[in-house]
């Protein structure tokens, strides 16, 4: 299995600029999480979709994040316009998750490491 | 309060010296708990369930008290190789998973 695959590794982008960030999750998982990590406020829950339906929502920061779910192998979290605090690095998660119990062991991709100029 | 609260650390224990880490939850309601490992600049990785009755997993044991609303960490005989950050993760219900912030371990030689 490749695991949960994350892309781009690293992005560099000027303030206002768009960024979208890029998960496939692991084939087979129902349950997808964003979460962002910064020194200052560690690994924050962004949103998560169960069956490619965004259940909780709260955690995302402001109107610029948004973060879609078309199908169950991919997922975009979209920045715009990005500004100098939005830079973290970014790791998405996937599980297999039973209705009755809720999410199960979550496995992360390498994360995607922002940068706001 | 956070949801879920650890001592940041760091930690700086010599090798073979055992290493305990609290954690603290906020929502009684919690149903499920695991300790992740993160090594720098790299993604989180499980490290062990956490089971009501505790549970060992070699050099590693985990325990939960629900009435004060802790989970430890225990690490007997440390190696270098245990350097890392050490993140309480607690399902607060359904599907929403929360992470601790996490306490730093350096172990030296």
């Amino acid at each position: 299995d490749a695991g949960v695959i994350q892309s781009p590794r690293h992005e560099v982008t000027e303030m206002g600029q768009e960024v979208t960030l890029r998960c496939k999750p692991i084939s087979g998982h129902n349950s997808l999480f964003w979460y962002r990590q910064t020194m200052m406020r560690g690994l924050e829950l962004l949103i998560y979709f169960n069956n490619n339906v965004p259940i909780d929502d709260s955690g995302m920061p402001e109107d610029r994040f948004s973060a879609k779910m078309p199908n169950a192998s991919f997922s975009t979290l979209k920045i715009q316009p990005s500004e100098p605090r939005d830079s973290a690095v970014y790791f998405c998660a996937s599980s297999w998750s039973y209705r009755s119990s809720g999410a199960n062991v979550l496995t992360f991709g390498a994360g995607s490491r922002l940068t706001v100029l | 309060r956070k949801e879920v609260e650890q001592d940041p650390g760091p930690f700086n224990v010599p090798e073979g010296a055992t290493v305990a880490f609290n954690c603290t939850y906020s929502n009684s309601a919690s149903q499920s708990f695991f300790w992740y490992r993160q090594d720098c600049r790299k993604e989180p990785k499980l490290l062990m369930s956490v089971y009501s009755s505790g549970n060992e997993d070699g050099r590693f044991t985990a325990q939960l008290n629900r009435a004060s609303q802790y989970i430890s960490l225990l690490i007997r005989d440390s190696k270098l190789s245990d350097s890392a950050t050490y993140l309480c993760v607690v399902k607060a219900g359904g599907f929403k998973t929360i992470f601790g912030a996490g306490t730093r371990l350096f172990v030296k030689a």
